[in-house]
């Protein structure tokens, strides 16, 4: 059964480095997000990405932060300059085109740790 | 504005008992979807089951089922016969529009006993 999978697992780095985070959504789907979820927290909303731009971006989704789909398989999410808060979980999701529930597959997620 | 709320934090159930985990939203739409996924402690998510506003019927998927009383605006999700495998964080989320992202609910951690 196809799945959503994300790269790295688990990524530790400075707070003001630079983080890369990669997705490859399901290979039909063309709907693509990044879900965020603080320990113990909800998952939040960051981005929609669709037709090669974003749709729709949230309150957290600030200058610091940009999507990418680089080569029609990849879904990337970069953070500039990564500060404490940052830590967290990051979920990648896609959806099919035409699909009325619109329900959304997501990834195992990659767990950031800035230090 | 858009709000989820699961005002479980946390349930227990026996094994093979049936348990019910709560979720109300608030919307102005007429069109939105519910949704409900599982979370392991592993930490991925896990689709369950989904719910259209349009709906008339709730919806059903194996074990689980959505109690759906839109007047009173709760998507209610039942798991029947519980398994110890059904031990998870469980969240509530609601969809505005086609493509649209979702709002999530605080989630309630639900514990099988045997």
């Amino acid at each position: 059964e196809p799945e959503v999978t994300q790269t790295p697992s688990h990524q530790v780095t400075q707070m003001g480095q630079e983080v890369i985070l990669r997705c490859v959504p399901i290979s039909n789907h063309l709907y693509f997000y990044w879900y965020r979820q603080i320990l113990g927290q909800k998952v939040e909303f960051l981005v929609s990405f669709y037709n090669n731009e974003i749709s729709e971006k949230s309150e957290i989704f600030d200058d610091q932060f940009s999507v990418e789909r680089p080569d029609g398989s990849n879904f990337t999410l970069k953070i500039r300059s990564t500060k404490l808060e940052d830590s967290a979980m990051y979920f990648c999701a896609s959806r099919a085109p035409a699909n009325p529930r619109g329900e959304q597959y997501f990834g195992p997620g990659t767990r950031l740790t800035v230090t | 504005a858009q709000k989820i709320t699961q005002t479980q934090p946390g349930m227990f159930v026996q094994e093979k008992e049936a348990v019910t985990l709560d979720c109300t939203y608030d919307t102005s739409d007429q069109s939105y979807g519910l949704f409900w996924y599982k979370q392991p402690s592993s930490g991925e998510m896990i689709f369950l089951i989904y719910q259209g506003s349009y709906d008339e019927q709730n919806a059903t998927e194996g074990r689980y089922s959505l109690n759906f009383q839109k007047a009173r605006k709760s998507a209610n999700l039942v798991i029947s016969a519980s398994q110890l495998g059904d031990s998870a964080m469980y969240f509530c989320a609601m969809r505005e529009y086609e493509g649209g992202k979702l709002i999530f609910g605080q989630g309630t951690e639900l514990s099988v006993k045997p």
